[in-house]
């Protein structure tokens, strides 16, 4: 399997810009993870789906973020309009339902808004 | 969850045992002890999880205390590439839950 796969791996763009973000998780996960990372909160986790259903989005900072998984192999993250202080490295995580807390991460999309 | 706490950082020399020690004082009877790492510039890996029996596979072992307060990731013969943020994180056993990652620890495989 190829992994997460995440795209895209880097991402400049201007305050006010729409950013979307892509995730497949691997084939037969049925769980899935957007989290973002900075050097000042670390690895915060956004949201999670299960079954392509929202289980938690209490991690999304504001209405202008929005992710949506309308099949098992895809998801999205969206931050429209984008400010600077979304700059982070933002990763897919996708986890079988059953079994333990096993995540397998992307490689992350880096994400600047100048 | 129960609160993790881990040193800030620590220094092994290259071929040496890296262990790296977390405390979860607080943890309840039905949490596991997950470890993740992330090299950086990259995505958390997993490592190794446990609940209360000492754990071993291909990558690390896991020495947990009698008592569950405390745990011990232990990487027998630490390379340059084992540098990196170890995070200990404590959970229940509930997949398909959010896992939350703290600060970890900064490993540093020195030469």
């Amino acid at each position: 399997d190829a992994g997460v796969i995440q795209s895209p791996r880097h991402e400049v763009t201007e305050m006010g810009q729409e950013v979307t973000l892509r995730c497949k998780p691997i084939s037969g996960h049925n769980s899935l993870f957007w989290y973002r990372q900075t050097m000042m909160r670390g690895l915060e986790l956004l949201i999670y789906f299960n079954n392509n259903v929202p289980i938690d989005d209490s991690g999304m900072p504001e209405d202008r973020f929005s992710a949506k998984m309308p099949n098992a192999s895809f998801s999205t993250l969206k931050i429209q309009p984008s400010e600077p202080r979304d700059s982070a490295v933002y990763f897919c995580a996708s986890s079988l339902q059953t079994g333990a807390n096993v995540l397998t991460f992307g490689a992350g999309s880096r994400l600047t808004v100048l | 969850d129960a609160k993790t706490t881990q040193p800030t950082s620590m220094d092994c020399a290259e071929g040496r045992a890296a262990n790296l020690p977390c405390n979860h004082s607080t943890i309840s009877g039905n949490e596991y002890v997950y470890w993740y790492r992330q090299i950086h510039s990259q995505g958390p890996q997993y490592i190794i999880h446990g609940l209360k029996n000492n754990e071993t596979n291909e990558m690390a072992s896991l020495i947990i205390t009698e008592d569950r307060k405390s745990s011990t990731l232990i990487l027998p013969h630490a390379t340059l590439r084992d540098t990196a943020v170890y995070y200990c994180i404590v959970r229940v056993e509930t997949s398909g839950s959010r896992l939350t990652f703290g600060e970890g620890t900064q490993l540093t495989v020195n030469p």
